[in-house]
């Protein structure tokens, strides 16, 4: 079954700061991977999509950006965080015919 | 532009009692729905979900109903325990949208004794 990794778990970080955030995804091969944004208790918002190595797409204007530099990794990033980046950072993935989706972890990130 | 929302913010639920959570979307050529649940601090967990040819599939303990006359998905939770306390989402998704989910805003389900 498909397993999503991510990392790290929690983050503190100034602002101006930059930002690297990992997905990394098992048991699965070729498959469409997801960025997105939660706000302390709202719903998830799409920021990126990824279709195949160096395909992202991006869903809103913002000051973060994606890669995907190999096929089951994918990276959030920004070079100079803003507070408004703050929040709770989920990767998904899905495979084959399937469009069901799964969620990883997520990473708690707090700028300051 | 199209979406997908929920009626009720909160839902408090005594336990062994059933939950009935609910969700309007917006988007008619939606074609795939899927209920997650969240809990604190974690990533959502898949649930269950249905295809727009079905208006009705069951899982353990829960039942996703589907009526595209009224473009309405519900979540049923049979004999609720206090371990389904957690954030509710319905999603939808659309043929060619590369799999890309909406997500209802949520709601909260709380289980008392």
């Amino acid at each position: 079954s498909q397993t999503i990794h991510q990392w790290p778990a929690t983050l503190v970080q100034p602002v101006g700061s930059p930002l690297s955030l990992e997905c990394t995804v098992e048991g699965t091969s070729n498959p469409n991977l997801y960025w997105y944004r939660q706000a302390a208790g709202r719903g998830l918002q799409l920021l990126f999509y990824s279709v195949g190595i160096g395909q992202i797409s991006s869903e809103v204007p913002q000051n973060l950006s994606a890669s995907r530099p190999q096929d089951r990794q994918f990276i959030l990033s920004s070079k100079k965080l803003l507070l408004s980046d703050s929040g709770f950072y989920l990767c998904a993935g899905t495979s084959g015919l399937d469009n069901e989706q799964f969620f990883g972890p997520g990473t708690r990130l707090t700028v300051l | 532009g199209e979406s997908v929302g929920l009626h009720l913010p909160t839902l408090s639920v005594q336990e062994g009692d059933n939950s009935i959570i609910n969700c309007a979307y917006s988007n008619s050529a939606s074609d795939y729905f899927i209920w997650y649940k969240q809990e604190s601090g974690k990533g959502p967990q898949f649930i269950i979900d249905i295809r727009s040819n079905m208006d009705k599939r069951q899982g353990q303990r829960v039942t996703v109903l589907l009526n595209k006359t009224v473009k309405h998905l519900s979540l049923q939770i049979a004999a609720t325990q206090p371990g389904d306390s957690a954030v509710y989402f319905c999603a939808e998704t659309a043929p060619d949208s590369w799999g890309k989910l909406q997500f209802g805003s949520g709601t909260q389900v709380v289980v008392t004794p």
